[in-house]
């Protein structure tokens, strides 16, 4: 299986910050014959389902607003959040859907306003 | 709009089984895969196995072989995760969620509660 690593578990970042979330997987998620890697993050606010926000490590799901970036290619990505705003409180996730089954997700980082 | 509307909340002894649907809305359901994801209380996601809404095929997370099964009803475009021999750890919330490569779609959630 692949093993799927956030850091870090927690983070606080002032309101108009940038926040940098980090995965690390225990293989490569790069599919080499379309050069694509196979990386998505999700957004989940207390008491509500996640939310995709991220796939293919980079492409932004239809609505997710711009400051939201995601970079990356093999084993180590990047969720980046250019400006804090408050709706941003979550918890963050990261999964592979490369080598399935089984589907796999981080742990989660805890993301909040200091 | 797509919807994915998971039946209510359960509370279940050790031992028993529980069924939870969710039924699908706004898009083609044979096109797509339905996914069950769980939530222990103040954990991260598991995933807990798919089913192909066009054929019925399906895969299990190998630790809940035996006591899961994912059906679907295609004439309701609805979706059920049966599991079985419950025990005070499955307390959880359940998800269904839609899934091509990835879960762009959620259901609302359903609280599955394991109690004496």
């Amino acid at each position: 299986d692949i093993v799927m690593t956030q850091s870090p578990d927690s983070l606080a970042v002032s309101l108009g910050e940038r926040a940098t979330i980090n995965c690390k997987s225990s293989q490569s998620v790069l599919y080499s014959s379309n050069n694509k890697n196979y990386l998505a993050w999700y957004q989940q606010k207390p008491g509500q389902p996640p939310k995709l926000l991220i796939y293919w490590a980079s492409t932004r799901e239809s609505g997710v607003p711009d400051r939201f970036s995601g970079s990356g290619s093999g084993t180590d990505f990047t969720l980046t959040i250019s400006s804090l705003q408050a709706e941003d409180v979550a918890v963050y996730y990261c999964q592979q859907y490369y080598r399935t089954p089984p589907i796999t997700f981080g742990q989660g980082t805890r993301l909040e306003i200091k | 709009q797509v919807q994915l509307v998971q039946s209510g909340a359960e509370v279940k002894k050790p031992g028993a089984s529980v069924k939870v649907s969710c039924k699908a809305s706004g898009y083609t359901f044979t096109s797509y895969g339905i996914s069950w994801v769980r939530q222990a209380p103040g954990q991260g996601l598991e995933w807990m196995g798919w089913i192909s809404a066009y054929n019925g095929n399906t895969n299990y997370a190998q630790k809940l072989q035996g006591r899961v099964t994912m059906t679907t009803d295609t004439s309701t475009s609805t979706a059920y995760m049966e599991l079985r021999s419950l025990r005070s750890d499955d307390t959880a919330v359940y998800y269904c969620a839609r899934w091509g490569l990835t879960f762009d779609y959620w259901g609302q959630g359903t609280l599955v509660t394991v109690s004496s």
